[in-house]
């Protein structure tokens, strides 16, 4: 079975660092672009990044770019979303997902179960 | 940037009607286009790819349709389990693979 299992909800402080895991299953982690989607409280879906664990290909939205660091370790099939000044409208719901197939013009499926990120002072 | 629409924000529907959510691009994006529904508390769940390909195990009763710009889903009979939230997605041109802002179809 494909599975993305992700770390476990944060309570951190503005100006505090903070890297959240995505920990990919069932099958190869190496050959699939992996991305993260925002989901702030009670509103819609925001794309952020993505990256190809194969060889750490990573492509950010405008949006985000700056903001956030994406990165993965194909060698325990894990993939990251860093940041390195939280600020308190960082917080959200995180989700990984990774494209449906092996190509670049696909949907995501499946989902990982999100992270919840609160930060406040 | 291509920007998606989509509309209405809330639909209100009885169980066994037929329930249609819309969606729009600012500019083509083909046959590229998926929709996801959200259960709340949960993570989004892919229903249907390239427009109109319902994914596996998701029931007929949904259905998509439409290419280049107006994109349509369609619950012909709305079950309770179906009541949540549907976001379509552009992945056609990436980055950004663009999600419109959601449908929240409620019990009326």
């Amino acid at each position: 079975e494909v599975q993305l299992v992700q770390s476990g909800a944060e309570v951190k402080k503005p100006g505090e660092s903070l890297k959240i895991s995505c920990k990919g299953s069932g099958y190869s982690f190496s050959s699939y672009w992996i991305g993260w989607v925002r989901q702030m409280p009670g509103k819609g879906l925001e794309w952020m990044g993505i990256i190809y664990p194969g060889d750490s290909d990573t492509r950010y939205s405008p949006s985000f770019q700056g903001q956030v660091t994406i990165s993965a370790d194909k060698s325990i099939n894990t993939a990251y979303l860093q940041w390195n000044n939280l600020k308190a409208s960082d917080t959200a719901m995180y989700y990984c997902a990774r494209h449906w197939g092996p190509h670049d013009y696909v949907p995501f499926d499946p989902w990982g179960q999100g992270t919840l990120v609160t930060v406040s002072s | 940037e291509i920007v998606m629409t989509q509309s209405p924000a809330t639909l209100s529907v009885s169980p066994g009607e037929r329930a249609t959510l819309s969606c729009r691009a600012s500019q083509s994006v083909s046959s590229n286009l998926a929709w996801y529904q959200q259960i709340p508390g949960q993570a989004p769940r892919l229903l249907i790819y390239a427009a109109s390909i319902r994914a596996t195990g998701v029931p007929a009763r949904f259905s998509g349709s439409g290419s280049g710009t107006e994109f349509t889903l369609t619950i012909s009979s709305l079950q309770s389990e179906d009541f949540a939230v549907y976001h379509c997605q552009q992945y056609n041109n990436w980055p950004p693979g663009t999600f419109g802002q959601g449908t929240k179809v409620e019990i009326k």
